[in-house]
């Protein structure tokens, strides 16, 4: 089955340590995208990347790092210059535009707890 | 620029009752319209989508009506379940050249047996 795969489901991490967070998609497609949710809140945006080795930042980007270098893979670092780690992560990817109505296609989640 | 805005929750409903969830937006051009669904600790799911104006999505019993006059997109079921117990949001296609999607701050629906 395609789809995509988040690992860990949870994260226990001690303060100043840097921690990535994985994100693996078999879906074929191009565009791939880290949302951060914290509790009773909507989504909002890291990064996203449309291309291998390509990739810009979202609303929410200071204290992340990402890289793009397979199709299938966009980790997500998250950096001990980021003052609230501790959330929610949701992985997306979606078709190129053009060839699809723009929807996302969601894994299901890192929760990361940062003491 | 482009938003969404939705109903505040918590929705808290009886089974079988009958359910709207009211989406708004503001958006240059011709978004696509979506809602999600996100059961506890679990990433989000399309649940239905309408690509232009008048288009109906629809998907498990939930139908929504994509009305540019009016600029929404509300969600109805007419006979909620338990298991239809979710936080629901509501997304737009950005613009840009690519395929942002700007959410909706979600709505929890409780439904009560």
């Amino acid at each position: 089955d395609g789809g995509i795969t988040q690992s860990p489901k949870y994260l226990f991490r001690k303060e100043g340590q840097n921690v990535t967070l994985s994100c693996e998609q078999n879906l074929n497609h191009d565009a791939m995208y880290w949302y951060r949710q914290d509790p009773g809140q909507g989504l909002r945006l890291i990064y996203y990347s449309q291309i291998v080795n390509d990739f810009q930042k979202g609303d929410i980007a200071e204290g992340y790092s990402v890289s793009r270098e397979k199709k299938e893979s966009f980790p997500l670092t998250v950096t001990s210059a980021q003052k609230n780690p501790t959330a929610f992560y949701l992985c997306a990817s979606s078709r190129p535009p053009g060839q699809g109505a723009y929807e996302q296609y969601f894994g299901p989640g890192t929760r990361l707890t940062v003491t | 620029g482009n938003s969404v805005t939705q109903m505040e929750g918590p929705v808290t409903l009886s089974e079988e009752a009958f359910l709207t969830i009211n989406c708004t937006y503001t958006a240059t051009g011709y978004p696509s319209l979506f809602w999600y669904v996100q059961y506890p600790g679990e990433g989000l799911q399309l649940l239905l989508k309408a690509t232009k104006a008048d288009d109906k999505g629809s998907n498990k019993g939930f139908e929504a009506t994509y009305r540019k006059e009016t600029t929404s997109f509300h969600l109805e079921k007419g006979s909620v379940q338990v298991s239809d117990s979710a936080v629901y949001f509501c997304a737009l296609s950005g613009s840009g050249g690519y395929n942002k999607l700007i959410f909706g701050a979600g709505t929890r629906l409780a439904v009560h047996p």
